[in-house]
């Protein structure tokens, strides 16, 4: 079936630091999403990238999608203790199934 | 408002006990499911419905039963609670498969 990993599975930077989570899908995908979940919260949206090449920004956030569209990666540029939580990328699996990857979960040191 | 919602939040019960969960979604999408997220917080998918039709079922225990009275619901039955089913459940929607998915505030599920 269709998996989608991540590395790393733990990063840990001193606030101010980059950091960067990798994905890697098995299959092509239609679409790749990538969602944060704080602490004791839920998943919450923040992005989807549909083109092959594609690359968006979101303030320090910086999302690419691979060419052959099988990987895509995060880059949050000078991180703040406010970026701590578990970055999830997602892909469809045919078209009624949101697959998720394996997490990175990110910890800031201030 | 919240545009999912999913009840209750907390949930201790013992082993062998048959529990619900129940979600509600009031953004109009046709699409639900039901995602496990376990200990290391990895995120499985259960079921997918869309327009009241499981169309995707995972290799789940039948212990474990979605049922949509209508396009707005989506409730996890579970039946002979097993401690393994530990975990954090959340219920999310989508229009389509491809499209952004929305959760609820998930429900911690303690199986003692």
């Amino acid at each position: 079936g269709q998996q989608v990993m991540q590395i790393p599975q733990y990063q840990h930077v001193q606030e101010g630091e980059d950091f960067t989570t990798y994905c890697n899908s098995s299959t092509t995908l239609s679409n790749i999403q990538w969602y944060k979940q704080r602490p004791g919260g839920h998943p919450v949206f923040l992005i989807q990238l549909v083109k092959s090449g594609e690359v968006k920004k979101q303030k320090r956030l910086t999302f690419q999608f691979g060419e052959a569209k099988k990987n895509s990666s995060l880059h949050i540029t000078a991180t703040q203790t406010t970026d701590v939580g578990t970055y999830f990328c997602a892909g469809p699996r045919n078209t009624d199934k949101l697959i998720f990857g394996t997490g990175t979960r990110l910890q800031v040191f201030p | 408002d919240t545009a999912v919602s999913q009840t209750p939040k907390y949930l201790v019960t013992q082993m062998g006990n048959d529990k619900s969960i129940k979600c509600e979604q009031n953004l109009g999408h046709d699409t639900m499911y039901w995602y496990k997220q376990d200990s290391k917080k990895f995120l499985k998918i259960m079921f997918s419905y869309n327009n009241k039709e499981l169309i995707i079922n995972e290799t789940v225990p039948n212990r474990f039963s979605p049922k949509s009275p209508d396009k707005a619901h989506l409730n996890l039955h579970i039946n002979s609670l097993e401690l393994g089913d530990s975990a954090v459940y959340f219920c999310a929607s989508s229009q389509g498969g491809r499209a952004e998915a929305f959760f609820g505030q998930g429900t911690r599920l303690t199986v003692v």
